[in-house]
């Protein structure tokens, strides 16, 4: 799985609490992601970095936030969970910024809001 | 709005046969297309590319083919294996390495 590890692996949390996920590489790419998938929807971008500090939004971000204060770990951060965003989330990460350097996924976190 | 559709959830094929797994876009900027493979409790694997300037690549068993003009991309999978069966994710890139994802195709592939 490309270096990747997400922690943790499952969360069971109640709606209203802040929860942060943990994406961490070894493989020193510049780029990470943050997807959810969901049943009918595929995967959608949360919320992706182009280095240190550097952070955009995808097309799911409301009620999400990131940061990435090192190459290596890129968090994110429920700030106060709803059931809706009970999902599988997933970290990526690539070399380049390209159609062409394709993306690596961690094994996924598995969040239930209740 | 989808921009990036797989209209079969599920395909079930015999052992030995060709799998065939279908995806249609929208937005003609796309520049790469990508299939990705999941197993259960894993992340996607990333399994073929094509870049919009062509129209087949081949990586052993499995073809992707690409039809501009339709906006429609197909995977396919010869001899089909039951290993193979697993979710199959098609997607597009749109810009900086962002990809947009299908909703995703079960395929069960029977011995």
């Amino acid at each position: 799985d490309a270096g990747i590890t997400q922690s943790p692996r499952h969360k069971v949390t109640e709606t209203g609490t802040p929860v942060t996920l943990r994406c961490h590489q070894t493989e020193n790419h510049r780029y990470m992601y943050w997807y959810r998938q969901d049943p009918g929807h595929g995967l959608r971008l949360i919320h992706y970095s182009y280095g240190v500090k550097d952070t955009d939004k995808g097309e799911v971000s409301d009620g999400y936030s990131v940061s990435r204060s090192k190459t290596e770990d890129f968090l994110l951060t429920l700030e106060s969970a709803t059931s809706s965003q009970t999902s599988v989330y997933f970290c990526a990460i690539s070399e380049e910024a390209r159609g062409n350097s394709p993306l690596h996924f961690g094994n996924g976190t598995r969040l239930t809001v209740t | 709005d989808q921009q990036v559709k797989q209209n079969s959830p599920s395909l079930s094929v015999q052992e030995g046969r060709i799998s065939i797994l279908n995806c249609d876009y929208t937005n003609s900027m796309f520049d790469y297309f990508l299939w990705y493979k999941k197993y259960p409790a894993e992340g996607p694997t990333f399994l073929i590319s094509i870049s919009s300037i062509k129209d087949k690549n081949e990586d052993g068993r499995f073809t992707v083919f690409l039809n501009k003009s339709a906006k429609h991309l197909s995977l396919h999978i010869v001899p089909s294996q039951p290993g193979d069966s697993a979710v199959y994710f098609c997607a597009a890139n749109s810009q900086g390495g962002k990809l947009i994802f299908g909703q995703g195709t079960e395929l069960s592939v029977k011995p």
